[in-house]
């Protein structure tokens, strides 16, 4: 069966640090991936996906991932985190395009000052 | 872009009432929407898929009677939480796939059930 798994439940870092957040995942094919972030109380946004091709995606709000099909992973990363980055972010699989995403526990991330 | 609307984004109701969300796909057409549920500080666990034009298909260990989904067009899909209980308290949050590029989620509803 298909799972994701975050390890880091919680993470601080400071404003301008970088950052990389951690994505494990199971699945027997090559799956389809997703980070989405959310705010509190609020629905969820696509930050970047990996379907197929260059292994290094570039999403939005200068956020990165790298999948890494030896490791199975896709870890988020970030070069210098602003203060409105802190939110709870996931990490998603499916098996073909967005059907059935998969979550994983997700991990909420606070920016200091 | 996109947007998926739900409504409402928060209500309370009282112990063995009914209580529907909606959710909208406001400028696409989606044939099919899932419906995720979120506890407090924990992942979103998907509960169900709509079909538009037919049943729903529900993940082991939801209940079907006790979540009706309703898919009545391209752009609505309903979901009825019944005879509600304390227990059901949760945000509840559905996504609409825009073809295969890109799956837009709503705000969310969160139920309070006192």
């Amino acid at each position: 069966a298909q799972s994701v798994t975050q390890p880091d439940i919680h993470i601080t870092v400071s404003e301008g640090a970088s950052l990389e957040l951690r994505c494990n995942y199971s699945y027997g094919a090559t799956p389809y991936l997703f980070w989405y972030v959310q705010s509190p109380g609020q629905g969820l946004q696509l930050l970047l996906k990996y379907f197929s091709g260059d292994t290094l995606v570039q999403g939005i709000k200068g956020f990165e991932a790298e999948f890494k099909r030896s490791q199975s992973s896709f870890n988020l990363r970030k070069p210098s985190v602003h203060w409105s980055d802190a939110a709870e972010y996931f990490c998603a699989v499916a098996r073909s395009g967005y059907n059935k995403l998969i979550f994983g526990a997700g991990t909420r991330l606070a920016v200091h000052p | 872009g996109a947007v998926v609307s739900q409504h409402p984004s928060w209500v309370i109701c009282k112990s063995g009432t009914s209580v529907k969300i909606e959710c909208r796909s406001l400028d696409f057409q989606a044939t099919t929407m899932f419906w995720y549920r979120q506890f407090p500080k924990q992942s979103l666990m998907l509960m169900a898929t709509s079909n538009e034009g037919s049943k729903a298909t529900y993940e082991q260990g939801v209940e079907k009677d006790k979540f009706l989904i309703n898919h009545a067009s391209l752009t609505l899909s309903t979901l009825t939480v019944t005879s509600a209980h304390p227990e059901d308290s949760s945000f509840y949050i559905c996504s609409a796939p825009q073809g295969n590029t890109e799956a837009f989620f709503g705000q969310g509803t969160r139920l309070t059930v006192v």
